[in-house]
């Protein structure tokens, strides 16, 4: 059974930092792309970034490069985000989603049930 | 940046309805579209990917098609649990995607 399980969400101060983890299982995590997709309370959904099999093709919304950083360590079978410079728009839900292929194409087959990031002073 | 827009955003029909939703993207996008349905609450459910192919365990009610810019989600004939929001998402580059902003499907 795939899962997908999320970590790191909470209460962070604008201009501060916060790592999102997500530990993948039941699925041969190095041969496929990963995705992190936010929805914001009441809105839909946003994808934030993704990252190849191998970590050599990866991309971010416009919304957030230069901020955050996605990484992902396949012998730990984990995917990350380093979230830099958080802004009261970064408040949402965070999702890990798994895509179907090992490149980015169809972001999310299985998703994780997300992690909550609330940016406030 | 390749934008997606659905229509419409909101959709009133009765269960055993035909559902028509539309996903058009501002320019010609790959086949990498997919389709997603969402309940309040819940995790985001791939439907549909590669523009007409049904995830594992999705009935056959669900349908995909289209091609270039304009893509549609069809559900022959609705059940109860069908009424959900639907997203389009599309991959416009080796490493970017786009997802429409949703139209929710709602009980007339």
């Amino acid at each position: 059974e795939v899962q997908l399980v999320e970590s790191g969400g909470g209460l962070v101060q604008p201009g501060r930092s916060l790592r999102l983890s997500c530990a993948a299982s039941g699925f041969t995590f190095d041969d496929y792309a990963m995705h992190w997709v936010r929805q914001a309370p009441g809105k839909g959904l946003e994808w934030v970034s993704g990252i190849s099999w191998n970590s050599g093709s990866i991309g971010y919304a416009d919304s957030v490069k230069g901020r955050f950083t996605i990484s992902r360590d396949n012998a730990k079978n984990s995917l990350y985000l380093q979230m830099n410079s958080l802004r009261a728009e970064d408040t949402a839900l965070y999702y890990c989603a798994k895509d179907m292929r090992a490149t980015v194409t169809n972001v999310g087959e299985y998703w994780g049930q997300g992690t909550l990031v609330t940016v406030s002073s | 940046e390749i934008v997606l827009t659905q229509s419409p955003a909101t959709l009133s029909l009765s269960p055993g309805e035909r559902a028509t939703l539309s996903c058009r993207a501002s320019q010609s996008v790959s086949s990498y579209l997919a389709w997603y349905q969402q309940k309040p609450g819940q995790a985001p459910r791939l439907l549909i990917y590669d523009a007409s192919n049904r995830a594992t365990g999705i009935p056959a009610r669900f349908s995909g098609s289209g091609s270039g810019t304009d893509f549609t989600l069809t559900i022959s004939s609705l059940e109860p649990e069908d009424f959900a929001v639907y997203y389009c998402q599309q991959r416009s580059n080796l490493a970017s995607v786009a997802f429409g902003g949703g139209t929710k499907v709602e009980i007339k």
